[in-house]
């Protein structure tokens, strides 16, 4: 079945440095979401890419799809301690619109 | 109103229980979805219900029985569960998608936290 993999699984940075985490589909993925879900919390929906290629930035975060669409990643800029989560890509199954995929996931911690 | 809400936050239940998780959405929304997420885990589908009709079970054990009365409410029926289906039940809602549209973001209830002891 489809798998999509996400490195690393878990990151600790010093508030201030960069991060970044890689998604990567065994499929082709027609699009490909973005969630970020805070300890204790929920998944909550960040950007969605579409075309190969393409790259979208909402302040310090910075989404790319990758050219053959089967891989994405996710840098922030200057990490803050509010970036503290853990981040999943997720993608529909090819053919299957109604069902998301979600990445194995990133932890991340910063601290002071 | 972008909400999600799930109820109840928190369940115990035991092996030989029968309880029902109750997820709403007023975002006018004609998809709706459960997930079950184990710590440190992603979140994995179980049922998808689109225009109130289950169009995906992903061979979940009938020991969840999902029902969505009208396009707001959705309902996770529980009965006989194992302590290894201890985890978070996550509900989510999304526009449902169309032939050849891609899929919508989807948007996530606080989850119910549920323990079977």
């Amino acid at each position: 079945g489809q798998q999509v993999m996400q490195i690393p699984q878990y990151q600790h940075v010093q508030e201030g440095e960069d991060f970044t985490t890689y998604c990567n589909s065994s499929t082709t993925l027609s699009n490909i979401q973005w969630y970020k879900q805070r300890p204790g919390g929920h998944p909550v929906f960040l950007i969605q890419l579409v075309k190969s290629g393409e790259v979208k930035k909402q302040k310090r975060l910075t989404f790319q799809f990758g050219e053959a669409k089967k891989n994405s990643s996710l840098h922030i800029t200057a990490t803050q301690t509010t970036d503290v989560g853990t981040y999943f890509c997720a993608g529909p199954l090819t053919g299957t619109a109604s069902k998301l995929t979600f990445g194995t996931g990133t932890r991340l911690q910063v601290t002071l | 109103d972008t909400e999600v809400t799930q109820t109840p936050k928190h369940l115990v239940m035991g092996m030989t229980n029968k309880k029902s998780l109750k997820c709403e959405q007023h975002m006018g929304h004609r998809a709706m979805y459960w997930y079950k997420q184990k710590a440190k885990k992603p979140p994995e589908l179980m049922f998808v219900y689109s225009y109130e009709k289950l169009s995906i079970n992903e061979s979940v054990p009938s020991r969840f029985s999902p029902e969505c009365p009208n396009s707001s409410l959705l309902n996770l029926h529980l009965h006989a569960l194992q302590p290894e289906d201890s985890a978070l039940y996550l509900c989510a809602s999304s526009q449902a998608p169309q032939a050849g549209v891609i899929i919508y973001e989807q948007y996530f209830g606080p989850g119910t936290r549920l323990t079977v002891t």
